[in-house]
Formats: structure tokens, C-alpha cells, sequence
């Protein structure tokens, strides 16, 4: 069956990095793309970017760009955010999806983001 | 960047039926903005229902359905269950990157 599992909570200080992993199961890794979405708390969703594992090809959003950076292992079918020059509003759950032809399905369960000094 | 709106808040009596919308600041939503419509209950991932406008998942309840109406993206609930009280979330594709709306939480009361 389809799985997404992504690593473990983190606590970073502002100005740190994240990099949070999604390791794929179940499908054919390089034939779907990957989407991540976060979720400050009490918040709304928001998409951050998109990555496709056969080319390496990304979309982000305007809002993040140049702050995050999509990559993925094709050995281990697994895809990974960074996310640099974190502020307290980074704080956030951090999904992955996959998400092909216009085609959002199965996500990840989330991993927990604190940015706090 | 795009707005996508949605209704902040409905209230439905169990067994009726509700319309949720999504519109976007771009002007009418079509098909090819390829809607995306989730469920999200407190402290779980979201749940996909309906893509590319009006698919269902194969788990999705047949009483959701997916539309597009007077220019907006629409889901409906027919028969509304208890079970369906939830946050719900259209994702609309606009030039070139996905676009959540704000969300609309929905109470069966």
C-alpha cells in the first residue's frame, strides 16, 4: 500500500535550518511528484512547493522562494524540504503529498516544527 | 499571489444538504485550475475527497460530490452525516503552483 512517513518533530532557533525527510513506499517513487504543505497552528494550509523525482523539476511558491530548497533520493525513495533562515512563523506541521496530473492523494503524517529561542 | 476564497464558516442539520465554494481572485474557476477539495479533522493529515473538479478518491462517501457553479469551484454534501462535521479546503491550481483556500468549517448541528 501507499506510505508517506516523515521524520520527527523538530526545535530549531531562529536563523537555523530544517530538513524534514518523506520516505515513500508503495508506488514508483520517480513516476509522481511530491508537494509539501504546512500548517501553522490554528491556521489554514499552505503550499510551499512541488518537486518531481524523475527530473528533479520544482515549483514553489512565491512567498518561500528562495528560502527552501526540494530534493529527492531516487535510491531511497525519499523526498526531503529544507528550510533556512527560520522565524517564529515557520513554526508549522510540514506535510508531504503526493501529487501528480492535478492529482493530490496520499500524504504524509505530518511533522511538527518549532521555531523558538 | 492568487486568493482563493472560501465561506469561514457553515452550518448544516444532519441529513441535509450544503454547498461549500471556491473562488479565486483571478476570475472564474474552471476546470483547468483543476480543483482539489480536502478534509481535515483536528490532529489528522488532511483527507482528499475530490480532484480534478469532480473525481472522487475510492474512498470517498458517494453523499460528496464535486463541482463547478456561477464561476466557483463547489462541493457538495448530500445527506450530511455527524461524522462529517470538519474543516474543509479547496486547493485550485493557478498559474503554475497550487493555491489553498482559507478553509471552511463546517458544523452539523
Amino acid at each position: 500500500q501507499v506510505q508517506l512517513v516523515q521524520s520527527g518533530p523538530e526545535v530549531k532557533n531562529p536563523g537555523a535550518s530544517v530538513k524534514v525527510s518523506c520516505k515513500t513506499s508503495g508506488y514508483p517513487f520517480t513516476s509522481y511528484g511530491i508537494s509539501w504543505v504546512r500548517q501553522a497552528p490554528g491556521e489554514g494550509l499552505e503550499w510551499m512547493g512541488w518537486i518531481s523525482p524523475y527530473d528533479g523539476k520544482t515549483n514553489f511558491a512565491q512567498k518561500l522562494q528562495g528560502r527552501v530548497t526540494l530534493t529527492t533520493d531516487t535510491f531511497t525513495n525519499t523526498a526531503y524540504m529544507e528550510l533556512r533562515r527560520l522565524r517564529s512563523d515557520d513554526t508549522a506541521v510540514y506535510y508531504c503529498a503526493k501529487d501528480q496530473d492535478f492529482l493530490i492523494d496520499y500524504w504524509g503524517q505530518g511533522t511538527l516544527v518549532t521555531v523558538s529561542s | 499571489q492568487s486568493v482563493v476564497t472560501q465561506e469561514p464558516s457553515l452550518t448544516v442539520s444532519p441529513g441535509g444538504t450544503v454547498t461549500l465554494t471556491c473562488a479565486s481572485s483571478t476570475g472564474a474557476v474552471n476546470n483547468a485550475h483543476y480543483p482539489n477539495w480536502f478534509q481535515q479533522k483536528p490532529g489528522q493529515a488532511p483527507r482528499p475527497l475530490i480532484y480534478r473538479t469532480n473525481n472522487k478518491h475510492s474512498w470517498t462517501p458517494a453523499r460528496f460530490s464535486g463541482s463547478l457553479l456561477g464561476g466557483k469551484a463547489a462541493l457538495t454534501l448530500s445527506g450530511v452525516q455527524p461524522e462529517d462535521e470538519a474543516e474543509y479546503y479547496c486547493l485550485l491550481y493557478i498559474g503554475a503552483i497550487w493555491v489553498f483556500g482559507g478553509g471552511t468549517k463546517l458544523t452539523v448541528l
